[in-house]
């Protein structure tokens, strides 16, 4: 079935440093892709999105392109904040009609001061 | 509207003992459903409502696990006989057709802490 791999964390920076978040997909067609974030105590809330290939979201100086050749929805961010540590969650359609989101294993990133 | 809301957020129970948990959904929104997340993993699908009706189980929803969305609005999870491997995040979503279809852009609760000792 469709499944989405991420790079496994934590990822420690500092700030302002330059972000990247891995992630690979399994699908059969060209499913959207999605990138949630969970910041500590809260839910899950959804940061980014690309519906075709070639697509890049972006959100919160955060972006992620939509490459159908590497099968990839890499995160990335040039200069991270302290408030920006969190996990982050590559999903993508479970393979159903009806909204069903198959999630990543989730990468956890710290950034100090 | 204050998003979705989940109750409780943390529960400690005693192996054996049931438990049941609480989502109130954004209120115009039809679809509700219910993920549990475990350390280190990702939110995994356990059913879904529209309206009244549940749709779709996953099977890792096993015989001690029942969901309800009475009216079609807030829904309840219970676990009966509860066993250690419950301990995990239980989380609910809720969305609109239209982002639904369009943008998958769930509204996640907070979530429910289980603990089970």
């Amino acid at each position: 079935g469709d499944s989405v791999t991420q790079m496994e964390g934590p990822v420690t920076l500092s700030e302002e440093a330059f972000l990247t978040i891995n992630c690979t997909y399994t699908a059969t067609g060209y499913p959207s892709l999605f990138w949630y974030v969970q910041y500590p105590g809260e839910g899950l809330q959804l940061l980014l999105k690309a519906t075709k290939a070639d697509d890049k979201g972006s959100n919160k100086g955060f972006e992620a392109t939509y490459r159908k050749e590497t099968t990839s929805f890499h995160l990335e961010k040039g200069s991270v904040q302290v408030s920006d540590s969190a996990v982050y969650f590559c999903a993508l359609p479970g393979g159903d009609s009806w909204g069903k989101l198959q999630f990543g294993a989730g990468t956890q990133v710290v950034v100090t001061p | 509207d204050t998003g979705v809301s989940q109750d409780p957020r943390h529960k400690i129970t005693k192996r054996g003992q049931n438990v049941t948990f609480r989502c109130d959904p954004i209120s115009e929104h039809n679809r509700l459903y219910w993920y549990r997340q475990t350390l280190g993993q990702g939110p995994e699908f356990l059913t879904y409502f529209q309206n009244e009706a549940q749709l779709e189980k996953s099977r890792l929803l096993s015989d001690r696990f029942s969901a309800e969305r009475p009216k079609g609005s807030f829904s309840t999870l219970e676990i009966q006989r509860t066993e250690q491997g419950d301990s995990a995040m239980y989380l609910c979503a809720s969305s609109s057709p239209v982002a639904d279809l369009l943008n998958y852009g769930y509204t996640f609760g907070s979530g429910t802490r289980l603990t089970v000792v």
